[in-house]
Parts: C-alpha cells; sequence; structure tokens
C-alpha cells in the first residue's frame, strides 16, 4: 500500500514569504502529525489533527498553521518566513493516534 | 527542556559487534518508549517500543532495555551489520497524549565492515 506523500520533497523561499506544505496519508488514516527536524534539536513535534480537527500542539510560534481535509489530507502553513525556519519537515499518519506512526520522507525548506 | 536526551552524538562499531545505543529521559509519567530508525533523505522508521511496565522487549537483532529507576533505556543491536548504519533516534509517549511523540536528538551509528 502507498506510504505517506510529502511534497513538495525540495523548497526555497525568501525570509518574509509564506509557504504551505502538503502531506497525504495512508490510506484509512485519520491521524496526521506534523515535526519538525533541526540538527542539534531532534524532531520536535508541531501539531496533531485526528478527523479535521487539531487535538494537540507543541511550543511553537503562531505563523505555525495548518488544518486537516474530510480526506484526512493535511497542510501544514508558515506564515513570515524566517532563516531559523529552514529545517526538514515531517509528517506522520496513524489509523487514530495512538503511536503507531508512518512517517514521510520529509520536505526540506530552506529560507533564504 | 530536552526530557528525552541521547548524549552520544555517535558511535562506531565493528560489524559482528554489539551496538548499544542509550537515552535518558527526565520526566516520570512518560509511559511508553519508542526507537526509530533514520537513512539521509527518509523520514523515521519504526523500530521498536517498549511499555513502562516492562524491562525488557525483544524483536529479532534488537532488544530495548528500560530501568524506571535510572530513567534510562537502551536499544541493543547484535549482531551489527553495515546496514544499520543510521541515525536512531528514542522517543517517548505521555499517557493520555499518544499522539505526540517526544524524541531525543538522535545517534549516529556507523558500522565499519
Amino acid at each position: 500500500k502507498a506510504g505517506v506523500t510529502q511534497t513538495p520533497r525540495y523548497l526555497i523561499k525568501t525570509r518574509g514569504q509564506q509557504v504551505t506544505l502538503s502531506c497525504s496519508p495512508i490510506s484509512g488514516h485519520r491521524s496526521v502529525s506534523w515535526y519538525q527536524q533541526t540538527p542539534g534539536q531532534g524532531l520536535q513535534f508541531l501539531f496533531e489533527y485526528f478527523s479535521e480537527t487539531q487535538r494537540n500542539k507543541g511550543n511553537f510560534p503562531g505563523r505555525f498553521s495548518g488544518r486537516q481535509f474530510s480526506n484526512s489530507r493535511s497542510e501544514m502553513n508558515v506564515s513570515t518566513l524566517e532563516l531559523g525556519d529552514s529545517a526538514l519537515y515531517l509528517c506522520a499518519s496513524s489509523l487514530d493516534g495512538s503511536r503507531g506512526y508512518t512517517f514521510g520522507s520529509g520536505t526540506r525548506l530552506t529560507v533564504v | 527542556d530536552q526530557q528525552v536526551k541521547q548524549n552520544s552524538p555517535s558511535l562506531s562499531v565493528q560489524e559482528g559487534r554489539i551496538s548499544i545505543l542509550n537515552c535518558d529521559y527526565t520526566n516520570s509519567m512518560f509511559d511508553y518508549f519508542l526507537w526509530y530508525k533514520k537513512y539521509p533523505a527518509e523520514g523515521p522508521t519504526f523500530l521498536i517500543s517498549i511499555s513502562s511496565i516492562k524491562d525488557k522487549n525483544e524483536d529479532g537483532r534488537f532488544t530495548v532495555f528500560l530501568n524506571k529507576s535510572a530513567k534510562h533505556l537502551s536499544l541493543h543491536i547484535v549482531p551489527s551489520q553495515p546496514g544499520d548504519s543510521a541515525v536512531y533516534f528514542c522517543a517517548a509517549t505521555l499517557n493520555g497524549a499518544t499522539n505526540k511523540l517526544i524524541f531525543g536528538t538522535g545517534t549516529l551509528l556507523a558500522v565499519q565492515p
């Protein structure tokens, strides 16, 4: 079966711009989580959506937002990009959010 | 505040020997622990997990040990193979927040042929 698909794989943006990343979960999975990976910080939890509702949120500024659609696909948006937002953004899906997460390959965002 | 810590950024091991990757945590409310493996340009892949009510879980070449009193867990890989070379992350969850994985910073394992 198809895995978790993230698009685009690579992205270069300028400071001050905004960006939208997309994630298609495994078919049948209703929970989608987003993580940010930066060198030295490991993976940090951004937020989790289940049935179009945000159930949990990490410690990130309001510039980071997300949403989930009725088909479980999810998008993450970052507004007013800063250099420090350069990172690998990973999406993970699970059936119901109970730990059995499968990760996508990520979107590498570079802010210049 | 890093609640899950992997103090060794890297580890080098000879093929066929044992690899031991360590992880410490500070929050005694964690009830479940997981290990993920990550190759470059790929997402993390689940390896093995352990509930806080157990002290050992084994799956083939991989064994995870949990010492709750020391707030320490370790992943043993025996025997190590060159294909095991990757970054290993430990992660933890809180009961009631199983949808949020709290990760360590990772350990880069290099298995030398």
